[in-house]
């Protein structure tokens, strides 16, 4: 079964500080991973896209970094701002459904809080 | 950018009746647009693909009766909740493929969601 398991589930940083946000997924074949930011009551905003021959993505200050061995990804938050918070989904695509488009793995994603 | 729009942003509706949540893509033409629902504190489950000038293929557990999904043309598509009951009561999102992106394009470009409210 194609999972995709994030953590922390939860995470209070001070504004300024880096935080590191991680990705564990079991998805089979591979074929891409993406973070989005969601903010409360939006939709996801894409962030990073990498395929499995990358192995680090920059969007400023967020740094996506995929090891397709280990099947893990993270992303990276440089000097965080009170905007950075938001919900953070690592989203895993592999193989193809009946229909031919991608199978599409959600994770439950990691809640940020940035605190003055 | 691409952007995808969603009308309405927010709907409260009585038991039993039906709410039409309308997905645009205002920039670009989606012969895909794909139909999400989100629970609180879970992540998104795809419900739906919808493609344009042809019936919508549903995801298991899904039930097509209930959610009625029609894609006329290539800037819209809607969702309709077809007796709805508090239980419906959720976050629908959608995302919207640009038709000039390649098959195997992975890029989806989301909508900002609507709050539905069953009571």
């Amino acid at each position: 079964k194609n999972q995709v398991e994030q953590s922390p589930q939860s995470l209070i940083i001070l504004e300024g500080k880096n935080c590191t946000l991680q990705c564990n997924y079991t998805v089979s074949p591979f074929s891409n991973l993406r973070w989005y930011k969601q903010d409360t009551g939006r939709g996801p905003v894409s962030l990073t896209i990498m395929t499995f021959s990358e192995n680090t993505k920059s969007n400023g200050r967020y740094t996506a970094t995929l090891d397709a061995d280990t099947k893990q990804s993270s992303l990276h938050i440089t000097a965080s701002q009170l905007s950075d918070s938001a919900s953070y989904i690592c989203v895993v695509s592999a193989g193809v459904n009946s229909g031919g488009y991608q199978k599409v793995t959600f994770g439950t994603g990691t809640k940020l809080q940035v605190i003055p | 950018g691409a952007v995808v729009s969603q009308h309405p942003s927010r709907v409260i509706c009585k038991s039993g009746t039906s709410v039409k949540i309308e997905c645009r893509s205002l920039d670009f033409q989606a012969t895909t647009m794909f139909w999400y629902r989100q629970f609180p504190k879970q992540s998104l489950m795809l419900m739906a693909t919808s493609n344009e000038g042809s019936k919508a293929t549903y995801e298991q557990g899904v039930e097509k009766d209930k959610f009625l999904i029609n894609h006329a043309s290539l800037t819209l598509s809607t969702l309709t909740v077809t007796s709805a009951h508090p239980e419906d009561s959720s976050f629908y999102i959608c995302s919207a493929r640009d038709s000039r992106d390649s098959f195997s394009s992975y890029e989806q470009y989301f909508g900002p969601g609507t709050r539905l409210t069953v009571t």
